[in-house]
């Protein structure tokens, strides 16, 4: 079956070491996006590709980046994790921008101790 | 900021009793409603996509309407079985220039069998 896959499902990393998560689609998707759901809060927009068109939101910190090598697989890397940054982080693909269905993966919930 | 809300947060139900939440939204640059069902550890899953004011869909025991003037959208679930239970989120999307999609917080239920 087509879907989005994110690895780990569980992350646990230490205060201040980078951390990489990772998400992979095979539905052949030009837009792949990155979600932060922190505890009974919304999902949080952090930033989208286009296609190799990366597109940041305004408030997401520079601590945060990513990466798209392919059309298939995008990375979220946290440069310098604080105990802020613990979270459900979620990615999604939709065929054209926003306005369409996102598909979305089960999610990578990470813990910084 | 756009702000769209969701209500309740959280609700316990009897197996077999009908249920409803709603999604309230900005009423004006309306371009699409969203629902998704999150199930506890798997991937948020499209329900509807609403595009059109006094639009209706229905999947099964689950239907959902809209009104774009006054900006609401309400979710039912008929005849609630244990297998609803899940995080309903709603999510609009706009018609202005960035088109971006704002998630709610979600409405949690709990189908008690």
């Amino acid at each position: 079956d087509a879907m989005v896959i994110q690895n780990p499902r569980y992350q646990v990393t230490q205060f201040g070491k980078p951390v990489t998560l990772s998400c992979s689609q095979t539905l052949n998707h030009n837009v792949m996006y990155w979600y932060q759901q922190k505890s009974s809060q919304a999902p949080k927009l952090l930033f989208h590709y286009y296609d190799k068109d990366f597109n940041n939101e305004a408030d997401t910190p520079d601590n945060f980046q990513s990466r798209r090598p392919n059309t298939s697989f995008c990375f979220l890397d946290i440069r310098s994790p604080g105990l802020g940054d613990a979270a459900m982080y979620l990615c999604a693909t939709s065929r054209a921008r926003f306005q369409e269905t996102q598909y979305f993966g089960p999610g990578t919930r990470l813990l910084v101790l | 900021i756009l702000n769209v809300e969701q209500s309740p947060q959280s609700l316990h139900v009897q197996e077999g009793d009908s249920t409803n939440f709603t999604c309230s939204f900005p009423s004006s640059n309306f371009y699409a409603l969203h629902w998704y069902r999150w199930e506890t550890a798997k991937s948020p899953e499209a329900l509807f996509v609403m595009t059109l004011n006094g639009d209706e869909k229905k999947k099964g025991r689950i239907s959902a309407t809209l009104n774009t003037k006054e900006g609401y959208s309400y979710l039912y679930i008929k005849g609630s079985q244990p297998e609803d239970s899940a995080t309903y989120l709603c999510a609009f999307s706009d018609s202005g220039g960035y088109q971006k999609v704002t998630f709610g917080t979600g409405t949690k239920l709990q189908v008690i069998p």
